[in-house]
């Protein structure tokens, strides 16, 4: 199975901070790498998809980016409605494994 | 507007059986592969299972392979989790997934659009 470590596990930022979220595959995964957002007590929802697709309705502060084992989630400036949890995923063979996902906290 | 509403957790010993439900609206069912992904009271998101827009291809984690099956039903838009031998750590709060293809393992492969979940406690 494909391994997905993300890195911090946790990060306390402010608004309007610039933000980056790492997430390591095991193996190459080339662009199959997804992002989503889980706001507390809600549904996880997609965010980027292969890696720099932006999914419809998202925001332009939110970009994805790399290839192959190593991946980041960049947000340009914290919002109040950013502070949650991020996943990244990798589908690129079953089971489609995730990180541990990283708890971006107000500071 | 998109729906998934997922149905059928609740309270279960440890050994038994529980069938989950999602009902889904507002898109083609027939033309999506659909996924139960679930989370851990506390934990991170794990994926359960998924299947092609068909039913014919089913994937599942080690975890749960050969005590879970995953099916659906095209002419009633509905996709099935059925969990037998119930333990312990299967509790969490399944969520049934939309995915973006009809085929599950399809390059450029996500989940689009997550229901609601369902809660799943196994204790005795």
């Amino acid at each position: 199975d494909i391994q997905m470590t993300q890195s911090p596990s946790s990060l306390s930022a402010s608004v309007g901070d610039r933000v980056t979220i790492s997430c390591r595959a095991s193996q190459s995964i080339r662009d199959n790498l997804n992002w989503y957002q889980q706001r507390p007590g809600q549904t996880p929802k997609l965010l980027i998809y292969m890696a720099f697709g932006f999914q419809s309705g998202v925001p332009s502060r939110f970009s994805g980016s790399g290839s192959g084992t190593d991946f980041n989630l960049t947000i340009s400036s914290l919002q109040p409605e950013d502070f949650a949890t991020y996943y990244c995923q990798q589908s690129l063979t079953t089971p489609y494994t995730f990180g541990q996902g990283t708890k971006l906290e107000i500071k | 507007e998109m729906q998934l509403l997922a149905s059928g957790g609740g309270l279960e010993q440890p050994g038994g059986s529980l069938r989950l439900s999602c009902a889904a609206s507002g898109f083609t069912f027939r033309n999506y592969a659909m996924n139960w992904v679930r989370q851990a009271p506390g934990k991170g998101l794990e994926w359960v299972s998924g299947l092609s827009g068909s039913g014919v291809s089913t994937y599942y984690a080690d975890s749960v392979k050969g005590r879970f099956t995953i099916s659906r039903d095209n002419s009633k838009n509905t996709l099935f989790l059925q969990m037998n031998s119930l333990r312990d750590d299967d509790t969490a709060v399944y969520y049934c997934a939309k995915g973006n293809a009809y085929y599950y393992e399809n390059s450029g492969y996500y989940l689009d659009y997550w229901g609601q979940g369902t809660l799943v406690t196994v204790s005795s």
